[in-house]
């Protein structure tokens, strides 16, 4: 089983629907993030959390959420989907105190029609 | 500001030659640099890292990278390409211990046979 999971793997949906991205890891890492991808951007940080009580925004949180239900379980929520957040979105984890390495997961792919 | 360049959109090399992948930073004070490597349709998988000390850092697959802090460089280099070298590779730089990963464009390597 990979370390980092996430759900769904590719999701296609409307405009304006209500989207959630589930991310869970058994690494046990305290902290977590969600990133953005896009062709000839990078990646972007969305949202990052360092324990269960902490979340802070990253560079592109406009228009997105997350809740960290516990150490392991970090979701981000698109409350109303519009095509330009139509992208391959990535969880990671990180150990900081060991190496700063990130664990990704394999990503999830949102279409917004 | 604080940022991470990386000038090459695509490299192309052929098999058996070798290949480096240009990164460059804007930093004030010490950075982290880190490489990642991205196979088709999977997560980044993290490759080397400089901290401190030696400037060249050796990773995975035979991937080593030197850093250079008067030209803020920090490129990607293997003496003999492989095909399944063929991927996409992203340089990110954090600058403290704990602070945020900041990501490059990233660049698309093509090894031919």
């Amino acid at each position: 089983d990979a370390d980092v999971t996430q759900t769904p793997r590719n999701r296609i949906t409307k405009t304006g629907k209500r989207i959630m991205l589930e991310c869970s890891q058994t690494k046990g890492h305290d902290r977590m993030y969600w990133y953005r991808q896009d062709p000839g951007l990078g990646l972007r940080l969305i949202y990052y959390s360092f324990d269960v009580k902490d979340i802070n925004k990253g560079e592109i949180s406009d228009g997105y959420s997350v809740s960290r239900q516990a150490q392991a379980k970090f979701s981000l929520s698109l409350e109303s989907a519009i095509p330009n957040q139509t992208a391959l979105y990535f969880c990671a984890t990180s150990d900081e105190d060991r190496t700063g390495e990130l664990f990704f997961g394999e990503g999830s792919r949102l279409t917004v029609l | 500001a604080q940022s991470v360049a990386q000038p090459e959109d695509q490299v192309n090399v052929a098999e058996g030659n070798p290949l480096t992948v240009k990164c460059t930073y804007s930093v004030s004070g010490n950075p982290y640099l880190f490489w990642y490597v991205q196979y088709p349709n999977r997560g980044l998988q993290f490759l080397l890292k400089y901290i401190t000390g030696d400037n060249l850092v050796k990773g995975s697959y035979g991937f080593e990278a030197e850093f250079n802090k008067s030209q803020t460089s920090f490129h990607l280099k293997k003496p003999s390409a492989l095909v399944s070298d063929s991927a996409l590779y992203f340089c990110a730089v954090r600058f403290n211990q704990g602070g945020k990963l900041i990501f490059g464009q990233g660049t698309e390597l093509s090894v031919k046979p």
